[in-house]
């Protein structure tokens, strides 16, 4: 079944340390995206990628880093600098087949200890 | 600044019932709205959209309406049904822009027996 993973479901680090979350496509989707959620907020925008070998910044991309190397990934490092890195982190791609939706994995949870 | 806003946090309708989500934008440049529905820890999943060149679009169950010269969107879902409870997330894009999406905060919907 094509689809967007993301691993791992829950993530536990200590303050301080780097972690690198994993996003995963096999819709053979250009664009890929990197949300992050918190509690009664919405969705908001930290990088997104548009083809291989570039990304752009988003909303709130201070703290975070990302990769695009193969068409199928685009793995997110959040970083030590990111002030409030516990958040619930969802990957995005989009179909150039249709306008703006996009596809959303199932998201994964950290929390930093 | 909050660009698409949903200011009811919570809907509480009952079943076989109308169920209306409403949001409004301000960047008068938005012109592709998106409706997802998201359950607790999962991502979010694509419902319906709309151009800005229509003010109706229909699909099952769900319409969207969309009024330009108020810069509001709204999502009717009828009837309503036990498994349409989860929370409702606007978003809105604009030509040019990346194909990025702008979320709203959400509103909790719950169908009740």
């Amino acid at each position: 079944d094509g689809g967007i993973t993301q691993s791992p479901k829950y993530l536990f680090r200590k303050e301080g340390q780097n972690v690198t979350l994993s996003c995963e496509q096999n819709l053979n989707h250009d664009a890929m995206y990197w949300y992050r959620q918190d509690p009664g907020q919405g969705l908001r925008l930290i990088y997104y990628s548009q083809i291989v070998n570039d990304f752009q910044k988003g909303d709130i991309a201070e703290g975070y880093s990302v990769s695009r190397e193969k068409k199928e990934s685009f793995p997110l490092t959040v970083t030590s600098a990111q002030k409030n890195p516990t958040a619930f982190y969802l990957c995005a791609s989009r179909s150039p087949r249709l306008y703006n939706e996009q596809f959303f994995g199932p998201g994964t949870r950290l929390t930093v200890l | 600044d909050q660009q698409v806003k949903q200011n009811s946090p919570s809907l509480s309708v009952q079943e076989g019932r109308i169920s209306i989500l409403n949001c409004d934008y301000t960047n008068s440049m938005f012109d592709y709205f998106l409706w997802y529905k998201k359950y607790p820890a999962e991502g979010p999943t694509f419902l319906i959209s709309i151009s800005s060149i229509k003010d109706k679009n229909e699909d099952g169950r769900f319409t969207v309406f969309l009024n330009k010269s108020a810069k509001h969107l709204s999502l009717h879902i009828v009837p309503s049904q036990p498994g349409d409870s989860a929370v409702y997330f606007c978003a809105a894009s604009r030509t040019g822009g990346g194909n990025k999406l702008t979320f709203g905060t959400g509103t909790q919907l719950k169908v009740e027996l």
